[in-house]
């Protein structure tokens, strides 16, 4: 595996019910970030992680809840989700250190559906 | 509010074209721009990064950057149909110790064969 894996790479879900995305990077980054792409919107940051410590929340609500164990590994935990939080969610990862932090290498998305 | 604004487009170029992309910004502090590119359905990935004023060339691409006017713009020489995709232009917005990209909403760009 290279680069940066998420799973699922589709997924519907009820508003009630309790699902995760799972992100995954090979590139020995040091950061990593969960993104939200909607349609006619440019791309929302929602959490970063740097060093397996939050340093960004961008006011996302709570049914929003990011985890992230180690360096490689990040899951966006979800529960109770609206309709319009139907999107495209990337996750990306980068170095810290320098010029390197704003190179992001993205995952290819994971498509969420709330019916 | 720091935003960036671009043309979304589409921008319709015949093949073998020059196809031009313009993205300007609005933090005049910025130091650091970046063009990615995002096929339908796929996740955006970084095709040239800027960071002092004037060109940068890269094969096919060039980006231009004219931080008095805050603007940067991103130049395909020879486009192909494989070129068709959304462009994203962002710039880091830093406050403090606090670094982040601000994006814009891309470009669509067709290259018709």
């Amino acid at each position: 595996e290279t680069g940066v894996t998420q799973t699922p790479r589709h997924l519907v879900m009820g508003m009630t019910n309790k699902k995760s995305l799972k992100c995954e990077q090979h590139l020995g980054h040091n950061a990593m970030y969960w993104y939200k792409q909607s349609a006619k919107k440019p791309l929302e940051l929602m959490f970063v992680y740097s060093l397996e410590e939050r340093v960004e929340n961008n006011s996302v609500p709570s049914r929003f809840s990011p985890e992230c164990p180690n360096s490689s590994h990040l899951f966006l935990h979800l529960h109770t989700l609206q309709p319009e939080d139907s999107a495209l969610y990337l996750c990306a990862s980068s170095q810290i250190a320098g010029g390197g932090a704003n190179v992001l290498t993205f995952g290819a998305g994971s498509r969420l559906t709330v019916l | 509010q720091k935003e960036v604004e671009q043309n979304s487009g589409p921008l319709s170029v015949p093949e073998g074209a020059i196809a031009s992309l313009n993205c300007t910004y609005s933090d005049r502090v910025s130091q650091s721009f970046f063009w990615y590119r995002q096929y339908s359905g796929k996740s955006p990935e970084l095709i040239m990064s800027i960071y002092s004023n004037g060109d940068k060339e890269d094969g096919r691409f060039t980006a231009q950057l004219n931080k008095a006017s805050q603007y940067v713009s991103l130049l395909i020489r020879d486009s192909q149909p494989s070129d068709s995709a959304t462009y994203l232009c962002a710039f880091v917005f830093a406050a403090g110790n606090n670094r982040k990209l601000i994006w814009g909403l891309g470009t669509s760009l067709a290259v018709n064969p």
